[in-house]
C-alpha cells in the first residue's frame, strides 16, 4: 500500500530557531500534500494544502510566514516551523494524496513531535 | 467552510458489545467520509470510508451508515476488543478541494 515516510519523529529545538519537517511519498506520486497540526487529545487541524510545484493555500489563522510549506516534487513536500516558540510545541503530521483525481483514502505520515523549549 | 462535530468525545464499552459513534456535517456538498483510528503516538490509519451515493457499506464488524438528508454519519462497531481501544476520528470531504475536515474525535475504551 501507499507508504509515506515523515521525519523527524521527534525533535527539540531552542526557541527562536527554525525547524524543517520532510514528508516523503514512497512509492505512489503525491499530487497534493495536507499538514495537520494536533494538539494533545485534540482533533487533526488542517494548516494548508499544497500541491506540487504551486504555492501553498493556508486556511484562516495560518501564519504562512511562519510555517513554509514547499512541495518541490512528486515525492517530497517539507514544512518549516521559522522562529520557533513554546506555543509552536504540537504533534505535526502530513497526508498525501495518492492518485491523481481521487479523493480518498489519504495516507499519512506518522507524525513530528516538536517540542520548543 | 465544512465544520464536523463528533459525539460522544469518549466511550466506553464492555468487550463484546457494540460501540456506535456519531458525526455531523454542515456542507451539502460533501460527498466523501472516512474514518480514521489513531492510536497513541501514532498515525491516523483509514478503516472504512462511505461515498454519498451509498447509504451503508460494512467491512467484518466495522460498519459506517450516511443519512445525506440528515447530513449525519455514523460508525458502528460490533463484538468490540480490547484492541479496538483508540481515538477514532471522522472527516468530511469534497471533490472540489479534496480538503478532509475533522471530527473531534471520540476516545473509545473497550473494556476486558
Amino acid at each position: 500500500g501507499a507508504v509515506v515516510s515523515q521525519h523527524p519523529s521527534r525533535v527539540i529545538c531552542k526557541s527562536g530557531t527554525s525547524v524543517k519537517i520532510e514528508c516523503r511519498s514512497l512509492d505512489f506520486q503525491a499530487t497534493t500534500m495536507f499538514w495537520y497540526r494536533q494538539f494533545p487529545k485534540q482533533s487533526l487541524m488542517l494548516m494548508a494544502t499544497s500541491n506540487e510545484g504551486s504555492k501553498a493555500t493556508y486556511e484562516q489563522g495560518v501564519e504562512k510566514d511562519k510555517f513554509l510549506i514547499n512541495h518541490a516534487s512528486l515525492t517530497l513536500s517539507t514544512l518549516t516551523v521559522t522562529s520557533a516558540h513554546p506555543e509552536d510545541s504540537s504533534f505535526y503530521i502530513c497526508s498525501a494524496r495518492d492518485r491523481v483525481g481521487a479523493y480518498y483514502g489519504y495516507t499519512f505520515g506518522s507524525g513530528t513531535r516538536l517540542t520548543v523549549v | 467552510g465544512e465544520n464536523v462535530e463528533q459525539h460522544p468525545s469518549t466511550l466506553s464499552v464492555q468487550e463484546g458489545d457494540s460501540a456506535v459513534i456519531k458525526c455531523t456535517y454542515s456542507d451539502s456538498a460533501s460527498n466523501y467520509f472516512p474514518w480514521y483510528k489513531q492510536e497513541l503516538g501514532k498515525r491516523p490509519q483509514l478503516i472504512i470510508d462511505i461515498r454519498s451515493n451509498v447509504g451503508e457499506k460494512k467491512d467484518q464488524r466495522i460498519a459506517v451508515t450516511l443519512n445525506k438528508t440528515a447530513k449525519h454519519f455514523s460508525l458502528h462497531i460490533t463484538e468490540t476488543q480490547p484492541e479496538d481501544s483508540a481515538v477514532y476520528f471522522c472527516a468530511a470531504s469534497t471533490s472540489g478541494t479534496y480538503k478532509y475536515i475533522f471530527g473531534t474525535g471520540t476516545r473509545l475504551k473497550v473494556l476486558a
